[in-house]
């Protein structure tokens, strides 16, 4: 396994327009998560999956922005309609659920958006 | 690649001193923290972590230590090398499974 990958890697869209980008975290691990970062910032989180529930999700995640992982595997984040604000970059992480809340995340490379 | 933190707060530090990067936290409830390093072009990677029953932490060259009263996190670093400059960010686990990241400090290795 090589680890959280993301797909794709760069996305330029015109606003207005809806994206989607797509997560596979590393096998068997249960808990995925969703965050932006924007330049000098430090990672938001948008929302969190444990196998294929959707057990919490940010105020920042407007009703534009909609996440799935329906088989408990990859996750898509969403975005319709986009805006200029929406630029960022998108971050995926996942942990296992075995041995506790503790274990580490790991984050995948990220999803640059840039919306003209 | 992707150019992280560029207005962010920046420790300049000679190859081979320690350094000492700080972080305040906000939530008092947090029961969980930890330090994450980001290279440009990349996600963030684990360094340590620390549970809120535990005052210091140490790993291999690293040590986190935490300060409650006060909401204070600090990472030091022994005997920097060039490959430990980057972003280096703490996060805190409000006791539920959102973590919420502070805004960050460049470090930057002096040869």
């Amino acid at each position: 396994d090589t680890g959280v990958s993301q797909d794709p890697r760069h996305k330029i869209t015109k606003r207005g327009q809806n994206v989607t980008f797509r997560c596979d975290p590393i096998s068997e691990h249960n808990r995925l998560y969703w965050y932006r970062q924007t330049l000098g910032q430090g990672p938001e989180f948008l929302t969190y999956f444990q196998n294929e529930a959707q057990l919490e999700k940010s105020r920042l995640l407007s009703d534009r922005f909609s996440a799935e992982r329906p088989k408990g595997s990859f996750s898509t984040l969403e975005i319709q309609r986009t805006e200029q604000g929406d630029s960022a970059m998108y971050l995926c992480a996942s942990s296992s659920v075995a041995g506790g809340p503790d274990n580490e995340q790991f984050f995948g490379p990220g999803t640059r958006l840039t919306v003209l | 690649g992707e150019s992280v933190g560029l207005h962010l707060p920046t420790l300049s530090v000679q190859e081979g001193d320690n350094s000492i990067i700080n972080c305040a936290y906000s939530n008092s409830a947090s029961d969980y923290f930890i330090w994450y390093k980001q290279e440009s072009g990349k996600g963030p990677q684990f360094i340590i972590d620390i549970r809120s029953n535990m005052d210091k932490r140490q790993g291999q060259r690293v040590t986190v230590l935490l300060n409650k009263t006060v909401k204070h996190l600090s990472l030091q670093i022994a005997a920097t090398q060039p490959g430990d400059s980057a972003v280096y960010f703490c996060a805190e686990r409000p006791g539920t499974y959102k973590y919420i990241f502070g805004t960050g400090t460049r470090l930057k290795v002096l040869a």
